[in-house]
């Protein structure tokens, strides 16, 4: 079982659409969950971060996270050609002095003009 | 202010040729990170510094060697490389031991010949 989840998609949903993530993980003990966006050619972008068992909302982006069913999802309202990308879900491995941050494989996101 | 600068922006040598990366930050983040990513594939660690001290490598070919001048700089030495080692090279910095939110520069993208 991999340490972190995602269905690569393509996940297409039209404009102005709810765009849902989603993202399972393995270790119990995770405190520290991280949604990036990645546009193709760029780097990884921080969307959102949650460390409590609830939602976290930030403009049209809610994080969900459930730490009994180990999940954690990105909800994305009024999903717009420009939220097209790849969706990577990471999670923070807890490990002697330093912390180490394992990504999933990422979603790619296409929103349909 | 979450930005953390990398140059050069594109970068391709020959397998013979030594060539070194550079990232820079001014968060006052104390540990940087070297993640390298092929097409497709999510970031992959690479090495670690925390406080200026190497506390994670990878397992990484010793062709590459890293160097943390100071707490702002984090370099990548580069030195007979394979073309397997084109990738996006990607850095990264967070707080510190405990302080987990990584924030990526935007990347140099290498091709060796």
């Amino acid at each position: 079982q991999k340490e972190v989840e995602q269905n690569s998609g393509p996940l297409s949903v039209p404009e102005g659409a709810i765009a849902s993530l989603n993202c399972t993980y393995s270790d119990r003990g995770s405190q520290s969950f991280f949604w990036y966006r990645q546009y193709s050619g760029k780097s990884p972008e921080l969307i959102m971060f949650i460390y409590s068992n609830g939602d976290k909302e930030d403009g049209r982006f809610t994080a969900q996270l459930n730490k009994a069913s180990q999940y954690v999802s990105l909800l994305i309202r009024d999903s717009q050609p420009s939220d097209s990308a790849t969706y990577l879900c990471a999670v923070i491995r807890y490990g002697g002095a330093t912390n180490k941050l394992i990504f999933g494989t990422g979603t790619l996101l296409a929103v349909q003009p | 202010d979450t930005e953390v600068t990398q140059t050069p922006k594109h970068l391709v040598m020959g397998m013979t040729n030594k060539k070194s990366l550079k990232c820079e930050q001014h968060m006052g983040h104390r540990a940087m990170y070297w993640y390298k990513q092929k097409a497709k594939k999510p970031p992959e660690l690479m090495f670690v510094y925390s406080y200026e001290k190497l506390s994670i490598n990878e397992s990484v070919p010793s062709r590459f060697s890293p160097e943390c001048p100071n707490s702002s700089l984090l370099n990548l030495h580069l030195h007979a490389l394979q073309p397997e080692d084109s990738a996006l090279y990607l850095c990264a910095s967070s707080q510190g031991r405990r302080g987990e939110t990584q924030y990526f520069g935007p990347g140099t993208r290498l091709l060796v010949l």
